[in-house]
This record gives structure tokens, sequence and C-alpha cells, in this order.
């Protein structure tokens, strides 16, 4: 156990819907990281939150947004949902902005559906 | 910018088997390297990393040793369990970066 939580486990959806992911991380951690992984694309960096603050967007589509909460928990909104966003989505956790050298705490990760 | 690569799988070996996955990378500076492993169902959890040219990572039996001047960072374990069946990413963190590079992993299978 990672520490790091995500609700909900699963989730199935309709195209053009939205929906609203959940991260907790470890106690501690004031970073945290969103990941979408697929087959084809493998695990993608999507954006980065320090203790409220975005800090680094990777390949992140602009129908994705998110954002990390006061108590540092970090929600991840996916609208307009194509069949191609189905995924499995990731969020991690480090103790600080990363210098390089932090270790990076995973969650279960949320299975995405879209139908 | 920077890239890591590794070896395609799925890797299938034997128990007791000697294992070695490959990945190189490219980088500017002088990032630190991981290996994550993905277990089935489940989130990556970090076995090692180094953080500088030379250093050896080693947990549970993996090794990978830092080679700036092959730029890799080869995954080795000397007798592979069924347990270590998952997919492991090879990663990198260049200094000051705050976004992490990983490869697309590569499937173990460990036959009984």
């Amino acid at each position: 156990d990672s520490g790091v939580t995500q609700t909900p486990k699963h989730l199935i959806t309709a195209t053009g819907q939205r929906v609203t992911l959940r991260c907790s991380p470890r106690s501690g951690d004031l970073s945290v990281y969103w990941y979408q992984q697929s087959l084809d694309q493998g695990l993608q960096f999507l954006i980065q939150y320090y203790n409220g603050e975005e800090r680094a967007k990777g390949n992140i589509l602009e129908r994705f947004s998110a954002q990390q909460f006061p108590d540092l928990h970090s929600e991840l909104n996916l609208s307009s949902l194509e069949l191609g966003d189905s995924a499995l989505y990731f969020c991690a956790s480090s103790v600080v902005v990363s210098t390089g050298t932090d270790t990076q705490y995973f969650g279960p990760g949320t299975r995405l559906t879209v139908l | 910018g920077d890239s890591v690569t590794q070896m395609e799988g799925p890797v299938t070996l034997s128990e007791e088997a000697f294992l070695t996955i490959n990945c190189t990378y490219t980088a500017t500076g002088y990032p630190s390297l991981f290996w994550y492993v993905q277990y089935p169902g489940e989130g990556l959890q970090l076995l090692l990393k180094a953080t500088k040219a030379d250093d050896k990572g080693s947990n549970k039996g993996f090794e990978a040793t830092y080679r700036k001047e092959t730029t890799s960072f080869h995954l080795e374990k000397g007798s592979v369990q069924v347990s270590d069946s998952a997919v492991y990413f090879c990663a990198l963190s260049a200094f000051g970066s705050y976004i992490p590079t990983f490869g697309r992993g590569t499937s173990l299978i460990v036959h009984p």
C-alpha cells in the first residue's frame, strides 16, 4: 500500500459526458502528479501540482483540467469524453517539488471506460 | 527532449533464470534514473534508483548501474521467481525538472 488513494476504482460512462477522478496523496506529500496509461500510448504525464499550484503540464488535453485543494487532495476533470479517453488514470505523490531525485508513490488507479 | 528506450516485451523466462531488461536514455545534464514495477492490477511502485554516474541501485535482488558513458541503466536479477512477473518501467528525471520521463514498459512473464 503506497498510501495514495484514488476513487473511484472503475468508471463507465458515455461519450460526451464529464467525470471527476479524485486522489488523496500520502500524508505529508505536497506534490501530486496525474498520469494516463493506455495500451497504445504507454504512461503519459498529464499535470503536476505542488501545494495547490500548478507546476508542470505534460500531454494534457484542453478538455481535461485538474486542481489541488487546500487539504492537498486533487481532482482530475475530464469533459466531452471520447472513446479514446478510455484508459487507466494514475495519481502519484511525492514529498517536495521534484529536484530530479524524488520518488513518486502511485495510487492504484482509476479505470475509465467510455462507451 | 529527454527520452527513455526500453527493450520490447514480453520477456518470458523460466523460474531461476537470469534477467536483463535493457534501458537507454537521452537527456541533457545529469538525470536521476529509476526502475518502477507494476504488478497486475496495481499502480507503479519504485523498485530502485540511482542519482549519479556509477551508482548502483538495488532492491529485492534486482540491480541496475548508472552508466553515463553508455547512457544506460539496465535492470538485472540473478534468479527470477514467478512472483516477479510484472511490467517494469525505466524512467528518468532531469535535475530541477518537474516532469519525469517514462519508458513504455517491459512485460516480464516467469513460468514455474
